[in-house]
Parts: structure tokens; C-alpha cells; sequence
């Protein structure tokens, strides 16, 4: 089954404990990317990679880091969360000219 | 920067009856795509529905359909027979020719009463 696949679903941290969340894709898509959710302001985009070792910024990247080193697996680390990164998180990815497959989130909150 | 304006934060209905979910946006590119995506309690994000924006028919997939007035930039959706299993938030999301970055609206809320 094609899929985008997230984990973990939660996420209870506290401030300043590194933490990744992991985000891998069967589809052969070369485009990924993070999103954030939030009341009234719908989805954001962190980061995106359109290729292996391939990324860039988003509309609101701070405190956010990406990897891309296998096509398939794009994972999101905070290396220092703050509470105003509690949010939830999705991973997704696409074909050319195609709509984005999302994960099934990661509702994150940081205490 | 393309935006999108979904203009109703929230949004009821009856059950069997007809709603209409607005969206707009703001571009200067002539070829793009959009899309309806639909949000359950279960926070899935699930594509409704899609338009090229060089297709001047407007789409549809079963209960849902869509009206896009390019020249206004609206891109509105239509759902018929409303359900209970409708209830979710609805996104209007936007994307170049060629470049998979998607924008969304904020979302409306919609809740389908029995």
C-alpha cells in the first residue's frame, strides 16, 4: 500500500529535549516535506526537499532541522523545543505535478 | 508568494442538503493546480478533489464538484447530499506548475447536522 508513514502519532516533551520525528514514504516520490497545523492559520510548510541531499526553507523553519540522506526517509528534529513549537506536524511527499500523500501527523506538545 | 483566503472559519449544514465552501487566491501564474482536501476528527488529510487550472471544466467527484472562475481566482466546493460523514475541516490548497510546494487556506470547519 502506497503510504506516508509518521511516527510517532504524540508527543509529550519538555523544553529543550532534542527530539525527531521520523517521516518515510513508499512511493518513490523525489519531494518531501514538513508541515505545521495551527488554529486559524492552517498548514505551514517547516522545510522540503525536492531530491536526496537536496533541501531548503520553508515559510517558518526556526528551530526546525531536516535530513534527506535516503530518498524515502526525511526526518524532523527539534534540537531544542520550546513550547511555541507545540503544534501538529505532517509529513508529506509528492510525485511532479501531483498532490501531496500526507502522514497521519504527530500531535506534538512541549511543556 | 501565492496566498489563500478561505474566508469562512466555520460553516454548518443539514443533513441531505447542499453547501458551498469559498476559496480565493492570489497569483500571477497562468498554469497551476488546486485542491480540496478534507481533515476528519481523525486528522487524516484526505484529497477531495483537484483542477488544473488550464481545464476550464470545473471537476467533479461524486457529491463534490467544484466551481473555479479563474479570472476572479475562486475556487470554490460544492458538496451535495451532505453526510455525516462529511463533517471535518475542508482545505483550499494551491500549487504551481512544476513545483510541488503547496499553499493552504485556513481551513473551514464544517459541521453536518441530522
Amino acid at each position: 500500500e502506497a503510504q506516508v508513514t509518521q511516527n510517532p502519532r504524540y508527543l509529550i516533551t519538555v523544553t529543550g529535549k532534542k527530539l525527531t520525528v521520523t517521516c518515510s514514504q513508499n512511493m518513490n516520490h523525489e519531494y518531501m516535506s514538513w508541515y505545521r497545523q495551527d488554529p486559524g492559520l492552517g498548514l505551514r510548510q517547516i522545510y522540503y526537499s525536492m531530491n536526496v541531499e537536496v533541501t531548503d526553507k520553508g515559510d517558518v523553519p526556526e528551530g526546525y532541522k531536516v535530513s534527506r540522506k535516503e530518498k524515502r526517509n526525511f526526518p524532523l528534529i527539534l534540537e531544542s523545543p520550546s513550547p511555541n513549537q507545540t503544534s501538529l506536524y505532517f509529513c508529506a511527499s509528492s510525485g511532479s505535478n501531483s498532490p501531496l500523500h500526507f502522514g497521519n501527523g504527530t500531535r506534538l506538545t512541549v511543556t | 508568494a501565492q496566498t489563500v483566503t478561505q474566508s469562512q472559519p466555520e460553516m454548518s449544514v443539514q443533513e441531505a442538503e447542499t453547501v458551498t465552501l469559498s476559496c480565493t487566491y492570489d497569483t500571477s501564474e497562468s498554469n497551476y493546480y488546486l485542491f480540496w482536501y478534507k481533515q476528519p476528527p481523525s486528522r487524516q488529510m484526505i484529497l477531495v478533489i483537484r483542477q488544473e487550472a488550464y481545464k476550464q471544466q470545473n471537476a467533479t467527484e461524486n457529491r463534490f464538484s467544484v466551481n473555479f472562475q479563474k479570472a476572479a481566482k475562486s475556487f470554490s466546493l460544492k458538496i451535495s447530499d451532505s453526510q455525516l460523514g462529511d463533517t471535518a475541516m475542508y482545505f483550499c490548497a494551491f500549487m504551481k506548475y512544476n513545483n510541488n510546494d503547496m499553499r493552504f487556506g485556513a481551513g473551514t470547519r464544517l459541521t453536518v447536522k441530522p
